[in-house]
């Protein structure tokens, strides 16, 4: 079945620095990929998405690109502050029996960043 | 503005209690689903909701249940809580369509003391 794979529990980094967090899919059809941001003791909120291969897409200083031939959608962003300490969750819509779609989630990466 | 709410924020029980989560949605989104967010887990899917009673098992259902009798409220029950359970919950909604993001709640913090 679908799934996504995130290699990275936890990163760890100095201000400044950039930082990439790393997502991988299978899927047997044309994938659709998500990142979610979640703050302590907040909700998960979306950050970016695509599905279009090769282009990449960014949102608050994140960028990440869909590659459909390494099946690849990883995060990153040139420059971390202390605000961007968070879980980040990978994902992939995929349909489900009913015929309606829902999201696999990747098991998340805790980003610290310190001073 | 758009937004999925829940139901309580935080929430003690005791073991044997039942429990009630509550969520609604002001987007008429078809699709909602119940999680619970475990440290080292992730989220983990309890049910999903395609629409008015029509309920579907995610991964992890055994000691929920949930209930939709309308469109917009999406309720999780727990028939006597138990300690393993406790947990964050989350609910969330969509359309029902390939490349639709979910809407996620603030969550509920359940602690079965």
């Amino acid at each position: 079945g679908d799934s996504v794979t995130q290699t990275e529990g936890l990163v760890t980094l100095t201000k400044g620095l950039p930082v990439m967090l790393n997502c991988t899919y299978q899927t047997t059809y044309s994938p659709f990929l998500f990142w979610y941001v979640q703050h302590l003791n907040e909700a998960p909120k979306l950050l970016l998405k695509s599905s279009t291969d090769n282009k990449r897409t960014e949102h608050q200083g994140f960028y990440a690109t869909l590659h459909k031939s390494s099946s690849s959608f990883h995060l990153q962003k040139s420059s971390v502050q202390l605000s961007d300490s968070a879980l980040y969750f990978c994902a992939l819509s995929e349909p489900s029996s009913s015929g309606s779609w829902q999201l696999i989630f990747g098991s998340g990466t805790q980003l610290t960043v310190m001073p | 503005d758009m937004k999925v709410t829940q139901m309580p924020r935080y929430l003690i029980k005791r073991m044997g209690e039942n429990v009630l989560l509550e969520c609604g949605q002001d987007m008429s989104h078809e699709t909602m689903y119940w999680y619970r967010q475990d440290p080292g887990l992730g989220l983990q899917l309890i049910y999903i909701s395609y629409d008015v009673d029509s309920n579907s098992e995610g991964d992890i259902p055994k000691g929920y249940r949930v209930s939709r009798k309308k469109r917009e409220h999406f309720s999780l029950i727990l028939d006597s809580a138990k300690t393993n359970q406790t947990s964050v919950y989350f609910c969330a909604s969509s359309l029902s369509r390939g490349g639709s993001d979910y809407t996620f709640g603030s969550g509920t913090r359940l602690l079965v003391i």
